[in-house]
């Protein structure tokens, strides 16, 4: 079964804390992004990775930093992290060789920062 | 630029009554179709989706067919159970882009 895995579905922390947000994919996928998902907003578009090391800005990159060192694991990071970055992070994965345009997501962390 | 835009929730409804959730796009080219579903304390998965004009995507039960000519893909089911219930977000992927457009998303719960 394919999955995406991400390592804390729950998350507290205090302001100015660095967080790191954790996702593995089994699929062998090229493509893979963070996303934050709040009430009336939908889902916003933090970072994209398309390959190792490689990563591109998405709508709301402000506060937010991505590392993917591996194929398979793409983390989120807030360097400091503020009340207004409370909300549920979705990582999600996608194949860049078929691009069927499926996504892949994971279960979601929620993180609460007080 | 891409958009999609849904129609705003929540939509509730009656189990076995008939769901239509609209959703309308606007895109350069022929962009693929999907429309995913987030059940509660779940990510999203993929419920169907539609490539070309014309396509119907098909799943559970539900239905959307692609209009070019009115740029919609409108969800429908003939008759909603409970564990429909659900947020249901319309999305778009331009050829070439490896990034989907997602709608904000409609929250849907079915009464027994």
């Amino acid at each position: 079964d394919v999955k995406v895995t991400q390592s804390s579905r729950y998350l507290v922390k205090r302001t100015g804390e660095k967080v790191f947000l954790e996702c593995v994919q089994d699929m062998d996928h090229e493509n893979m992004f963070w996303y934050r998902q709040d009430p009336g907003l939908g889902l916003r578009l933090i970072y994209f990775s398309y390959d190792v090391k490689m990563k591109e800005k998405g709508d709301i990159p402000e506060g937010y930093s991505v590392s993917r060192e591996k194929k398979e694991r793409f983390s989120l990071i807030l360097e400091s992290a503020s009340t207004n970055q409370t909300s549920m992070y979705l990582c999600a994965s996608s194949s860049g060789s078929t691009n069927t345009g499926e996504l892949f997501f994971g279960e979601g962390s929620r993180l609460t920062v007080l | 630029g891409n958009s999609v835009t849904q129609m705003e929730g929540p939509v509730t409804l009656s189990e076995e009554a008939f769901l239509t959730i609209n959703c309308t796009y606007t895109a350069t080219g022929y962009p693929s179709l999907f429309w995913y579903v987030q059940y509660p304390g779940e990510g999203l998965q993929l419920l169907l989706k539609a490539t070309k004009a014309d396509d119907k995507g098909s799943n559970k039960g539900f239905e959307a067919t692609y209009r070019k000519e009115t740029t919609s893909f409108h969800l429908e089911k003939g008759s909603v159970q409970v564990s429909d219930s659900a947020v249901y977000f319309c999305a778009l992927l331009s050829g070439g882009s490896y990034i989907p457009t997602f709608g904000r998303g409609t929250s849907l719960i079915v009464h027994p």
